[in-house]
Parts: C-alpha cells; sequence; structure tokens
C-alpha cells in the first residue's frame, strides 16, 4: 500500500518567516509533486521532480523553492512567509514511464501564515 | 495552457438521487484522464481514470465515467447515491506530451441527505 506521509498536519508562521514543509512516500516512485489547494480553484501545481536533484516548475512556484537530495524526500520551501500563502498544501507521488500514472496523495499541511 | 472546467461547485442531493458531475477541458489532442476524491479528513484519492480504450469507465464504489471526445468531457455519474458519498470530487488531465502532471478543475463539493 502507498503510503505518502506529510511532517505537519497543521502549521501557524509569521510573516517573513522561513518555512519547510517535508514529504516523503515509500513507494520508490520517481516523480514527486507539491500542490496548493485553495477553495473554488481546485489544486494547482507548484512544483514537481522526477528524479533526485531534478525539479521543474509547476504553473505557480513564485515564492516557493524545492529540494530533493534523495528519492523518497521532497521539500517545499517558503523562504519568506507571506500571508497569501495560507492554504492547504498537497504532496503527491508517481511513477513514471507511463504517461498518466495515478498520483498518491499525502494528507495535506494546513498552513497559516500571520 | 491546459484549462479543466467543473461546473457545478456545490452539488446537494438526497440518497438514492443520481448523479452526474461535469467536466470539461480545453487541450485538443491526446488526453489522460481523471477523477479524484477527497472523502472528509481524508487523503485525496483516485476514483477513475481513461486512457484509451472503452469510453466508459468503471471506478470504485459504483462511479463510472464517459469520455465523450468531440465535447472534450469527461462526467461523472452514479445512479444511486448514497450519504458516504459526500465528499469533493475533482477531475484532472494529463496531456499525452506532458509527463506525468496534472491539471485539475476546481473541484465539486457533494453533500447527501439521509
Amino acid at each position: 500500500d502507498v503510503k505518502v506521509t506529510q511532517s505537519s498536519r497543521y502549521l501557524v508562521k509569521r510573516t517573513g518567516e522561513k518555512v519547510f514543509l517535508e514529504c516523503v512516500q515509500d513507494m520508490d516512485h520517481e516523480n514527486m509533486f507539491w500542490y496548493r489547494q485553495d477553495p473554488g480553484l481546485g489544486l494547482r501545481l507548484i512544483y514537481f521532480s522526477y528524479d533526485v536533484k531534478m525539479k521543474e516548475k509547476g504553473d505557480i512556484p513564485e515564492g516557493y523553492s524545492v529540494s530533493r537530495e534523495k528519492k523518497e524526500r521532497f521539500s517545499l520551501i517558503l523562504e519568506s512567509a507571506s500571508t497569501n500563502q495560507t492554504s492547504m498544501y498537497l504532496c503527491a507521488s508517481s511513477f513514471s514511464g507511463v504517461l498518466g500514472e495515478t498520483q498518491y496523495f499525502g494528507p495535506g499541511t494546513r498552513l497559516l501564515v500571520l | 495552457a491546459q484549462s479543466v472546467s467543473q461546473h457545478n461547485h456545490h452539488v446537494i442531493l438526497s440518497e438514492a438521487a443520481s448523479l452526474e458531475l461535469g467536466c470539461n477541458y480545453s487541450y485538443g489532442g491526446t488526453v489522460n484522464l481523471f477523477w479524484y476524491v477527497q472523502y472528509p479528513g481524508q487523503h485525496l484519492q483516485l476514483l477513475l481514470k481513461y486512457f484509451s480504450g472503452d469510453p466508459l469507465v468503471k471506478g470504485i464504489k459504483g462511479f463510472e465515467a464517459e469520455f465523450i471526445k468531440s465535447k472534450f468531457s469527461f462526467n461523472l455519474r452514479k445512479p444511486s447515491v448514497q450519504w458516504s458519498d459526500t465528499a469533493e470530487y475533482f477531475c484532472a488531465v494529463n496531456e499525452g506530451n506532458a509527463g506525468n502532471m496534472l491539471t485539475f478543475g476546481g473541484g465539486t463539493r457533494l453533500m447527501v441527505k439521509p
């Protein structure tokens, strides 16, 4: 059974703080993704990674960076948190190779920036 | 850029009513299509997916979806809903040349009254 875990379920941070969100998957998936989920907007892709140390920008990368030093771990970094980054953050992973592989999601981290 | 539209943001049904949730996408080439579901307090999980072949796809829990290429649509259906179907439903599209990246619709929040 695929398991994707995220380091925190809830986080409260102040404007200007540096924020780290961690994601770990245990299925040896090549691909990992970070989304933010906002009401009425669905999920929007921030960044994804198709291999260790590789990353690609998604639709809304501004204000975020990522790190993938190990295959199982994908980190999302908010260099200087702002109130408009208050959101639910979802991590996902999938195999690569076949187009449209199923993505498996973590439980999400609800971030509040004050 | 690809866009995915879910026309109903909120749907309220009584148990045993029939369900149809609309999903339209904009990409004119080859696509892979998904419906994901998020039950209250749970992870986002795959409901069903279409890659090729029979345009009528059956998923878990009695759900099905029909791919109509001429209408750029992938509507989700269930003949008789249950209270346990209360959840948020997301349509997602993978363009044939976009690796494993998904574009999600804005989501439809379904409430089933017992």
